[in-house]
């Protein structure tokens, strides 16, 4: 298994420029998440999924939008980046094996510089 | 006040000491979580536990639910230990979809 995997591994955006982070998971995991990591910061949730279809917002979900078409897929699109958003990008999937607690599998990251 | 937080913040070590990081939440949870973060930025999962104590190799976790609080433990510890440890907690509401909360993590540095 490839386990969660991320593209690109780094990238440089200039202001009003648009992308999408790919990740995709080979787990059959239900459960999907965005986070972003700032320098001296705790890794702060974007958006999360906990199905094909399904979608909800995290704690940062500004200038941000997800889609989850597919188990596997779940890619992450930044609209007019800004300045701000220059971060680590973490895609995690977890596995429901206990309605009351879950281990999540990290992706390697994008680093994204918007200048 | 953070609902996670991590102590110290950074710790240097030399090799072989025995080393603890101490975490305290203020939410209700249905699991803690000890993650490991290396120099190269890769996360992996050391211990997800909801209560009493779990060990791995030279790792140890333990939690108190009652006092809200957990510390990881590293045994003989060696240079490749350096890396940052993060502390996350799982929110006990169910539809909140496991949704983790973290804390600021804690950077270790390991000397020969």
């Amino acid at each position: 298994n490839a386990g969660v995997t991320q593209t690109p591994k780094f990238r440089i955006l200039k202001i009003g420029q648009s992308m999408t982070l790919q990740c995709a998971q080979d787990m059959n995991h239900n459960y999907m998440y965005w986070y972003r990591q700032d320098p001296g910061m705790g890794l702060k949730l974007i958006y999360y999924s906990v199905g094909a279809g399904i979608t909800d917002k995290g704690e940062v979900p500004n200038g941000y939008n997800v889609s989850r078409s597919t188990t596997e897929d779940f890619p992450l699109r930044l609209e007019l980046a800004a300045p701000s958003q220059t971060s680590v990008y973490f895609c995690a999937s977890s596995r429901v094996w206990d309605r009351s607690s879950y281990e999540q599998y990290f992706g390697p990251g994008t680093r994204l510089t918007v200048t | 006040k953070n609902e996670v937080e991590q102590s110290p913040q950074n710790l240097t070590a030399q090799e072989g000491e025995f080393i603890t990081i101490n975490c305290s939440y203020s939410v209700g949870i249905s699991a803690l979580h000890w993650l490991q973060q290396h120099p190269g930025g890769g996360i992996v999962s050391l211990f997800m536990l909801s209560s009493g104590k779990k060990k791995h190799g030279r790792l140890i976790a333990t939690i108190n639910i009652q006092e809200k609080h957990s510390s990881l433990h590293i045994t003989a510890s060696h240079p490749r230990d350096s890396a940052v440890y993060i502390c996350a907690v799982s929110l006990v509401i169910y539809n909140q979809g496991g949704k983790l909360i973290f804390g600021q993590g804690t950077e270790l540095s390991v000397k020969p």
